[in-house]
Order: C-alpha cells, then sequence, then structure tokens
C-alpha cells in the first residue's frame, strides 16, 4: 500500500452505464491529481485538485465529472463512455509546493474496460 | 516545464549496473530532477530527487553534472524485479501548482 488506495481495481462497463472511481489518502497532502494511462502511451494528466479546489482541467471530455469534496478524498464519475477510455486511471497526492523532498504518491490505480 | 529525453529502452542482465540518462538542456534555476519507476498495471513510484551533483538512496544514485543539462540514474546490480519503466522529470517543487508531466520513460528489461 501507498497510501492512496483506489476502488475498484478492475472495473468493466458499458457505454451507457454510470460508475465512479474512488481515491482515498491520508498522508495529509493538500493536492490530488487524476491521470489517464492508456495502452503504450504517456500519462496523461487530467484534473488537479489543490485544497479541494479544482485548479486543472486538461480538455477532458464532459464525460468524466471529478468530485473532491475534501481534501482526502477524489473521485471520478463516468458516463457514457467510449471503447477508447478503456485504460488505467491513475489517482496521486502531493503535499503542493511543499518543501525539497515532494514527490507524488500514486495508487495502483483502476483498470478500466468500456464494452 | 522543461522537456526531457530519454532512451526508449535498455535492456540488462541480472547483477549489473543499468545507467539510464536523460537530458533536459531547458532545466530552469529552481528545477529539481526526480525520477519514478512504475511496475506494469501499477502507479509510477517516487525513486530519487535530486539539484546537482550527487544523491544516493537505498534504491539508487543520481548523478547531476555541473551545468545540470543531463542527469543519470543509475541502478546497481538490478534484479529481475526491476524491471519497470524509469521516468526522468524535472521542474520545481516549490511552485504553487507544480504538477507533474510525465514523457515516455525507458522500459528497462532486466533478463536472467
Amino acid at each position: 500500500e501507498t497510501g492512496v488506495t483506489q476502488t475498484p481495481r478492475h472495473l468493466v462497463m458499458g457505454m451507457t452505464n454510470k460508475k465512479s472511481l474512488k481515491c482515498e489518502q491520508h498522508l495529509g497532502h493538500n493536492a490530488m491529481y487524476w491521470y489517464k494511462q492508456s495502452a503504450k502511451k504517456p500519462l496523461e494528466l487530467m484534473f488537479v485538485y489543490n485544497f479541494k479546489e479544482q485548479t486543472e482541467n486538461n480538455s477532458v471530455p464532459s464525460r468524466f465529472s471529478p468530485e473532491c469534496p475534501n481534501s482526502s478524498h477524489l473521485f471520478l464519475h463516468l458516463h457514457t463512455l467510449q471503447p477508447e477510455d478503456s485504460a488505467l486511471y491513475l489517482c496521486a497526492s502531493s503535499q503542493d509546493g511543499g518543501g525539497v523532498n515532494y514527490g507524488y504518491t500514486f495508487g495502483s490505480g483502476t483498470r478500466l474496460t468500456v464494452v | 516545464l522543461a522537456k526531457t529525453t530519454q532512451p526508449i529502452s535498455m535492456d540488462s542482465y541480472e547483477g549489473q549496473e543499468v545507467n539510464i540518462t536523460c537530458s533536459h538542456n531547458n532545466i530552469a534555476t529552481n528545477d529539481y530532477i526526480t525520477w519514478y519507476q512504475q511496475f506494469p498495471s501499477q502507479g509510477p513510484r517516487f525513486i530519487i530527487q535530486g539539484y546537482k551533483t550527487k544523491v544516493t538512496n537505498e534504491v539508487a544514485s543520481l548523478f547531476i553534472p555541473a551545468d545540470r543539462k543531463s542527469s543519470t540514474l543509475s541502478l546497481p546490480r538490478v534484479s529481475l524485479s526491476d524491471t519497470a519503466v524509469y521516468y526522468c522529470l524535472v521542474g520545481d517543487p516549490k511552485a504553487a501548482g507544480n504538477k507533474l508531466t510525465f514523457g515516455g520513460g525507458t522500459r528497462v528489461l532486466v533478463k536472467p
């Protein structure tokens, strides 16, 4: 365990389904992130939250809807996805702007398959 | 954000030392160099971070020359379990709103 927990680990959903990915961290970090990693592609930053406020949305389609109710929890709500949205979705947290030894702590990811 | 360039892949054998060099010609004064390791179907894991000269921890060493335009991650005596993708990132850790941008990384394959 890295300190960042993602559930579920695997998810298969139809294109008309609605599902949510959950991320939880108890590291005392104040920033949380969603990344997408498709096969043989670099990680793509999707959303950034700082102190519960969304500070970045990297032109992500509206079928992905993030929610950050507090600095320990982050959700990614999914609806009417496309097969090309199948990927590994990674959550990370960090102490934003803090200290020399900063680093992101990533969860193990949710492997999403859209059928 | 400073762009980084690193080899796409490297092969090695168990017990050997693996050195991965990353180029970052446009590194800024306040930027640090950070390396992450990623195993298949897992999130990246922080390995090491440095600003200049040499940094060593229980996992790896990071060598940074005086001009800081490149850096080399050194993995001593690799084992099969070190097979992974290694990412070099450059950024200012003290900057507000700092966010990590990953490149393609270097895929290291350790053979028996």
